[in-house]
């Protein structure tokens, strides 16, 4: 059974650092991996998508990496914002067509 | 504007009560998932439907059924309510081949 772990569970950092999420999950053999954001009492908004055969994805400030033969992808922020205080989940889907295997989620918050 | 709509956005019950949660879908989309979201446990699926016609238990199934209508949409019912399902809910679907997920903006449920 796919288990996917995040780390830390809570994180507080100030406003203009660079910071990394962490995640790892038991089954290396994963179809992709995709982090989301969810703020406080709302959905999930999807961040970045990074398939099986690749090794990272960019979108602004943010960076994700992954290494499926260890298990792992981290979230990188760059120069972080009180905006990006969230939620930000992990999840990976092991094949084609199986839901989506959550962690439980790092709470982010970035402090002016 | 295009996407999941859940419904109701807020319910209390008391225990023993019945319920459906609504979830519909635009975007003529295959699969459809229902998660819960405890606090500390991230996002557990419940039920999910690859195609209309077809259902599939999650990890957490018991104390609930579903229902795919039709292609846009799919219900979660509860026939007992009881306080260990106090959550909130999240409806997600996703297009055939496609690898984005989008999610609904969540039933908070409160059985007392």
């Amino acid at each position: 059974k796919q288990e996917v772990t995040q780390i830390p569970a809570a994180l507080s950092v100030p406003e203009g650092e660079n910071l990394v999420l962490n995640c790892s999950f038991t089954d290396s053999a994963i179809y992709n991996l995709q982090w989301f954001r969810q703020d406080p009492g709302k959905g999930l908004t999807s961040l970045l998508l990074i398939q099986s055969s690749q090794r990272e994805q960019t979108s602004g400030r943010l960076n994700a990496s992954l290494d499926k033969s260890s298990g792992r992808s981290t979230l990188y922020i760059a120069a972080s914002q009180p905006g990006d205080s969230a939620t930000y989940l992990c999840a990976v889907r092991v094949a084609g067509n199986t839901p989506l295997v959550f962690g439980k989620g790092t709470r982010l918050s970035v402090i002016a | 504007n295009a996407g999941v709509t859940q419904t109701p956005k807020f319910q209390v019950l008391k225990t023993g009560q019945s319920m459906t949660l609504q979830c519909a879908q635009d975007m003529n989309h295959n699969s459809m998932y229902w998660y819960r979201q405890d606090p500390g446990m991230g996002l557990r699926l419940i039920y999910y439907s690859a195609s209309e016609g077809t259902t599939d238990k999650g990890e957490v199934p018991n104390g609930y059924n579903v229902s795919r209508l039709n292609k846009r949409e799919f219900s979660l019912r509860l026939e007992s309510a009881a306080p260990s399902q106090t959550s909130v809910y999240f409806c997600a679907s996703r297009a055939e081949g496609a690898d984005g997920y989008t999610f609904g903006s969540g039933t908070r449920l409160t059985v007392v």
